[in-house]
């Protein structure tokens, strides 16, 4: 079974500030991470696609890095701003390609 | 383009009644795909329909839980009595191809049995 780890649950950032959460999976057979940011009643909006180890994206303040080898993700904000207050989900694919989510980890900017 | 919709997008039922939740998929998009996630807990997967057909139903939880997807367009899941533990959002994400890297998701709709 694969399960998909976030910590932390939830996090208050003051506005301004960077911060940064973890995704843990399982190393063996690894296929693929995603990130998506969810904001409630809208629909998880797909954040980044990562496969290799070592990698690392961006897009504008927010980044992620992959340590495959170790099975784990970071996912950086830098310079917090309202805006970025969402449930941020990390999720895998198994064997038989069905996602694995997170629970996620919920961001709650504070002005 | 419209992206995926969802419809309601929050009912309130009784312990007991029926709901029906509907979903339309981005037009031409073959793959559908249920989920559902319970108050403080992961996305779960429940069902992944291939036009009208039902490829993996894997994750359905009960026999209370019927979806159904006529005409391969768009699909419905109902939960037929609706219990307490139903209660989360029920998402519905399409593909044109079958990797999930491809799912796009709708807004959920939000449940809550009462």
């Amino acid at each position: 079974i694969l399960n998909v780890e976030q910590s932390p649950q939830s996090l208050h950032v003051q506005e301004g500030d960077s911060t940064n959460f973890t995704c843990s999976f399982p190393s063996s057979n690894f296929y693929a991470l995603h990130w998506y940011r969810w904001e409630t009643a809208k629909s998880p909006e797909a954040l980044f696609v990562m496969t290799l180890n070592g990698d690392e994206k961006k897009k504008g303040r927010i980044s992620a890095t992959l340590n495959t080898k170790e099975g784990y993700s970071y996912l950086y904000i830098k310079g917090s701003q309202p805006e970025d207050s969402a449930t941020y989900l990390c999720a895998s694919p198994n064997r038989d390609d069905k996602i694995i989510f997170g629970k996620g980890t919920r961001l709650h900017i504070l002005p | 383009e419209a992206g995926v919709t969802q419809f309601p997008s929050h009912s309130v039922i009784e312990k007991g009644q029926t709901v029906t939740l509907r979903c339309d998929p981005i037009s031409g998009h073959d793959n559908l795909y249920w989920y559902r996630r319970v108050m403080g807990k992961e996305i779960k997967f429940l069902l992944h329909f291939v036009k009208e057909s039902k490829q993996d139903e894997s994750g359905m939880p009960n026999n209370r839980f019927l979806a159904e997807r006529t005409g391969g367009t768009y699909s419905t899941l109902k939960v037929q009595p609706a219990e307490l533990e139903d209660s989360g959002v029920y998402f519905c994400a399409s593909s044109q191809g079958a990797r999930i890297h491809e799912q796009y998701f709708g807004p959920g709709t939000r449940l809550t049995v009462t």
